[in-house]
């Protein structure tokens, strides 16, 4: 099975850098997913991770280290408008590699 | 392009009765899924078609619940009858085949429809 683990709440100020740590335990592992989702909205994709190592997309960053089981999303240059939930999700192998498998997300809070 | 569409984006319905939920996906889009989020919890795989075929059908939690994709363009997710613990936000997906082993299967949602269960 899968589990994936992401804290609950953040909160950071306007301008500021703010990163959002996600763990996963798999029993396969494909590829790994950011996904941006405001109140009452879509969840939008922000990026996938494959290899190990940092994608770069304009003020996002996301991370991926497969050996440990770790990725994180990094926020730089933070704008009211990015509040909103992230959802961490993987992709199994085989079968499983059209299946999401989410976490609970993070909702980000941005204040002045 | 226009994106994914789920309707209707509320129903409100009492213990025992029937609701279909309906998603269009986008245009030329041959992988349909389904999700929920039940409140507190994380968003759940349902279902996922290929084409008019269903792939893989996994995650439908017991046989009140019946998706279908004649033609394999809209589809439409039925709850008969439906239970207090059916409460949730059902949300549509649509993708493009993927190709290559390191090619991101990338879902486009929609907005989701959330139905509550009295």
């Amino acid at each position: 099975g899968q589990n994936i683990d992401q804290p609950t709440e953040m909160t950071a100020t306007e301008g500021a850098i703010v990163q959002i740590n996600c763990t996963y335990q798999t029993s396969g592992f494909n590829g790994l997913f950011w996904y941006q989702q405001h109140a009452g909205e879509a969840p939008t994709f922000l990026s996938y991770n494959v290899l190990d190592g940092l994608e770069e997309k304009g003020r996002f960053s996301s991370f991926l280290s497969r050996s440990k089981g770790y990725s994180y999303l990094l926020l730089k240059e933070l704008q009211m408008k990015d509040s909103a939930s992230y959802l961490c999700a993987v992709t199994g192998s085989g079968a499983g590699s059209y299946q999401l498998t989410f976490g609970k997300g993070t909702k980000l809070s941005v204040i002045p | 392009e226009a994106g994914v569409t789920q309707f209707p984006s509320h129903s409100v319905i009492e213990k025992g009765q029937t609701v279909t939920l309906r998603c269009d996906p986008i245009s030329g889009h041959d992988n349909l899924y389904w999700y929920r989020r039940v409140m507190g919890k994380e968003i759940k795989f349902l279902l996922h078609f290929v084409k008019e075929s269903k792939q893989d059908e996994s995650g439908m939690p017991n046989n009140r619940f019946l998706a279908e994709r004649t033609g394999g363009t809209y589809s439409t997710l039925k709850v008969q009858p439906a239970e207090l613990e059916d409460s949730g936000v059902y949300f549509c997906a649509s993708s493009l085949e993927v190709t290559g082993p390191s090619g991101a299967n990338v879902l486009t949602f929609g907005a989701g429809s959330r139905l509550t269960v009295l």
